[in-house]
């Protein structure tokens, strides 16, 4: 079945700073999608990306199908910006893979 | 708020005993899916029923089962409880099945099991 590895596996930032995270994928995906696990644990979703570019707010991710990686980008990052990051893909089924995150911390 | 609901937040039991976690999808879609999130395993798909009818079975246990009602919410039952249980369960809907075409999956708030 499909793998997903993400990286960095933890980041430190400074509020203000940017950062890009990378998401690759072993295999063509039907679905891609970025999420963001704030410290209590809820799982919010960020972007459905299985192709092309996406922007919302701060946030873009771009995913590359045919080279089979996905990146998110977080610019000006902010306090609330803090949790875990993950990359989840589906590809024959519909169960979604998960990455094993990227833990970001943003210090004031 | 992602619009999945799920019943108990909190869950504190026994070794041994048996537990039902409920989900209810958002409006208007079919498919419903559980995950389940540990510290040592992650994040991993048990099951997807889509309008009653399974769908799709990951890693889930012989002692765990799960069904969909016809007013389409969904209830995971995990039996003969062990320790290493101890995990977040997360249900999630997606307005279809299908593998191709649109298939956002919206996550509920989670039920924590602690197993005792």
């Amino acid at each position: 079945g499909i793998q997903v590895e993400q990286s960095p596996p933890d980041l430190i930032l400074q509020e203000g700073a940017n950062s890009t995270l990378r998401c690759n994928f072993s295999d063509s995906v039907n679905n891609l999608q970025w999420f963001h696990q704030n410290p209590w644990g809820q799982l919010i979703n960020l972007f459905y990306i299985p192709s092309g570019t996406k922007q919302n707010g701060r946030l873009s991710a771009t995913t590359v199908a045919t080279e089979r990686y996905s990146l998110l980008y977080i610019s000006s990052s902010q306090t609330t910006d803090s949790g875990v990051y993950f990359c989840a893909s589906g590809g024959a089924t519909n169960k979604l893979i998960f990455g094993t995150g990227t833990l970001l911390a943003v210090q004031p | 708020d992602s619009g999945v609901t799920q019943t108990p937040k909190h869950l504190i039991t026994a070794t041994g005993q048996r537990v039902t976690l409920r989900c209810s999808p958002r409006s208007g879609d079919l498919s419903v899916y559980w995950y389940q999130q540990s510290l040592d395993q992650g994040l991993q798909f048990l099951i997807q029923y889509y309008n009653g009818e399974e769908r799709a079975k990951g890693n889930i246990l012989e002692r765990f089962s799960a069904q969909q009602f016809p007013d389409l919410h969904s209830e995971l039952n995990l039996s003969s409880l062990e320790l290493g249980d101890s995990a977040l369960y997360f249900c999630a809907s997606s307005v279809g099945g299908a593998v191709r075409g649109y298939n956002e999956q919206f996550f509920g708030p989670g039920t924590r099991l602690t197993v005792l």
